[in-house]
């Protein structure tokens, strides 16, 4: 069965980085785009981020965009979230999630990272 | 960017009623509109795409309905599963945009 699992958050500082990762499994992951949607505590969704199947193009929220990169590395199966720079707002639970068929819709979704920035 | 409206913030409905929760653009997102159910300490699950089609295991009870700026996700018979909140999303425009979100919960 599809399976996405999140690893690497934690608690960083204002300012400081952190890389998620996304390891896929169940399906051919390298076929489809993959996106970052992020929850903060309380609050409702917000898409971050999406990466094309092949990695050969991205796409990124306002709120995001020059801090964090998103990367893929097919040949592990396994999707990325570079954040730089990272703010008290960024403070939320990053869920990866696969793209259905090309339609920029999320059919599957992983557990969850939470990201905390706090000093 | 656009925004994604939804209404109301909270509904108040009984086992077995119909519970309509709507959702508008300010924009026109032709029928490139989502519904997502998210269930407390669980991921978001995509119900509807295309408007009104149900993905894969949607039980025939969700429905979907609406196009351009205008869109209603129908529960005809809540179950006690279906208490969650109700989240829509467009994907007409980059970047993609949800609305607030409908908490469903039981009367």
């Amino acid at each position: 069965q599809v399976q996405l699992v999140e690893s690497g958050g934690g608690v960083v500082q204002p300012g400081g980085s952190l890389r998620l990762s996304c390891a896929a499994s169940g399906f051919t992951s390298s076929s489809y785009g993959t996106h970052w949607v992020r929850q903060a505590p309380g609050k409702g969704l917000e898409w971050v981020a999406f990466i094309w199947y092949d990695g050969s193009n991205e796409n990124y929220a306002d709120s995001v965009k020059g801090r964090f990169t998103v990367s893929r590395d097919n040949s592990k199966n396994t999707l990325y979230l570079q954040m730089n720079s990272l703010r008290g707002e960024d403070t939320a639970v990053y869920y990866c999630a696969k793209d259905r068929l090309a339609t920029y819709t999320f059919d599957y979704w992983g557990q969850g990272a939470l990201v905390t920035v706090s000093s | 960017e656009i925004v994604m409206t939804q209404s109301p913030v909270t509904l108040s409905v009984s086992p077995g009623e119909r519970a309509t929760l709507s959702c508008r653009a300010s924009q026109s997102v032709n029928i490139n509109l989502a519904w997502y159910q998210q269930k407390p300490g669980q991921a978001p699950r995509l119900l509807i795409y295309g408007a009104s089609t149900r993905d894969t295991g949607i039980p025939a009870r969700f429905s979907g309905s609406g196009s351009g700026t205008e869109f209603t996700l129908t529960i005809s018979s809540l179950q006690s599963e279906d208490f969650a909140v109700y989240y829509c999303q467009q994907y007409n425009n980059w970047p993609l945009t949800f609305g607030g979100g409908t908490k469903v919960e039981i009367k």
